[in-house]
C-alpha cells in the first residue's frame, strides 16, 4: 500500500517570506497524481495544487508551486510571498491513476505566518 | 460553486448511543467519501461510495456504517458509539474519474465528541 509522509508538524515563517513543506510518498506504481490541500483554520479544505505523475514539469498556481521529484518520491510546495491566509494546515495526498478513488493522506504540517 | 454540506458542526453524544451524521452535496457527483481527522495521524478514509446504495470500505471501517440512498446524500452511521470516536468527521465529494483525477470537495466537518 502507497504511504504519504509529512515530516514536518509545524513550521512557522514571516509574513512575505518564501517557505517550503516537504512530502514523500511511497508507491510501487509508476503512474498517480499528487495533491496538496489546505485546511484553513475552522475552515474547509481545498484543493491547492495537483501534479501528474507522467508530467516532468512542476505544477505552479499563482504564488503556489511544487517541486516534484519522481525518482526520490518527493513532492514539496513551496509558499511564495506568503501571506496572513496561507496559514492553515496543509496536507499531501496521492491518488493512482487508476483504479478506485481512494486518496492517501499525510500527517499534515501545521504553517502559521507571523506578521 | 460546489457545496459540500454537513448538518452539525459540533455534536455531543453519550458513550452507546446511534449516531447519524449527514452530508450532502449540490454538484451531482458521483463519489461521496467519509473521513476522520484525527492530530497527528491525518485523514483516514472510513468508507466511500462510487453510486446510490453502493459502498466500499476504506482505511478504518471499524464502528462504522454508511448509507447512500439517494445521489446527493451520504450518511455515516455509528451504531454504538465510543470514546474512540471523538474525533473530526469531514464528508467529501468528487465526480467519478473517467480520466485524470478530479479533485475532492469537502465540507466543514463535524467535530463529535463521545463522553
Amino acid at each position: 500500500a502507497q504511504t504519504v509522509t509529512q515530516s514536518q508538524p509545524e513550521m512557522s515563517v514571516q509574513e512575505a517570506e518564501t517557505v517550503t513543506l516537504s512530502c514523500t510518498y511511497d508507491t510501487s506504481e509508476s503512474n498517480y497524481y499528487l495533491f496538496w490541500y489546505k485546511q484553513p483554520p475552522s475552515r474547509q479544505m481545498i484543493l491547492v495544487i495537483r501534479q501528474e505523475a507522467y508530467k516532468q514539469q512542476n505544477a505552479t498556481e499563482n504564488r503556489f508551486s511544487v517541486n516534484f521529484q519522481k525518482a526520490a518520491k518527493s513532492f514539496s510546495l513551496k509558499i511564495s510571498d506568503s501571506q496572513l491566509g496561507d496559514t492553515a494546515m496543509y496536507f499531501c495526498a496521492f491518488i493512482f491513476a487508476f483504479g478506485n478513488e481512494k486518496l492517501t493522506f499525510g500527517t499534515g504540517t501545521r504553517l502559521t505566518i507571523i506578521p | 460553486d460546489v457545496k459540500v454540506t454537513q448538518s452539525s458542526r459540533y455534536l455531543v453524544k453519550r458513550t452507546g448511543e446511534k449516531v447519524f451524521l449527514e452530508c450532502v452535496q449540490d454538484m451531482d457527483h458521483e463519489n461521496m467519501f467519509w473521513y476522520r481527522q484525527d492530530p497527528g495521524l491525518g485523514l483516514r478514509l472510513i468508507y466511500f461510495s462510487y453510486d446510490v446504495k453502493m459502498k466500499e470500505k476504506g482505511d478504518i471501517p471499524e464502528g462504522y456504517s454508511v448509507s447512500r440512498e439517494k445521489k446527493e446524500r451520504f450518511s455515516l452511521i455509528l451504531e454504538s458509539a465510543s470514546t474512540n470516536q471523538t474525533s473530526m468527521y469531514l464528508c467529501a465529494s468528487s465526480l467519478l474519474r473517467t480520466s485524470g483525477s478530479p479533485p475532492q470537495y469537502f465540507g466543514p466537518g463535524t467535530r463529535l465528541l463521545v463522553l
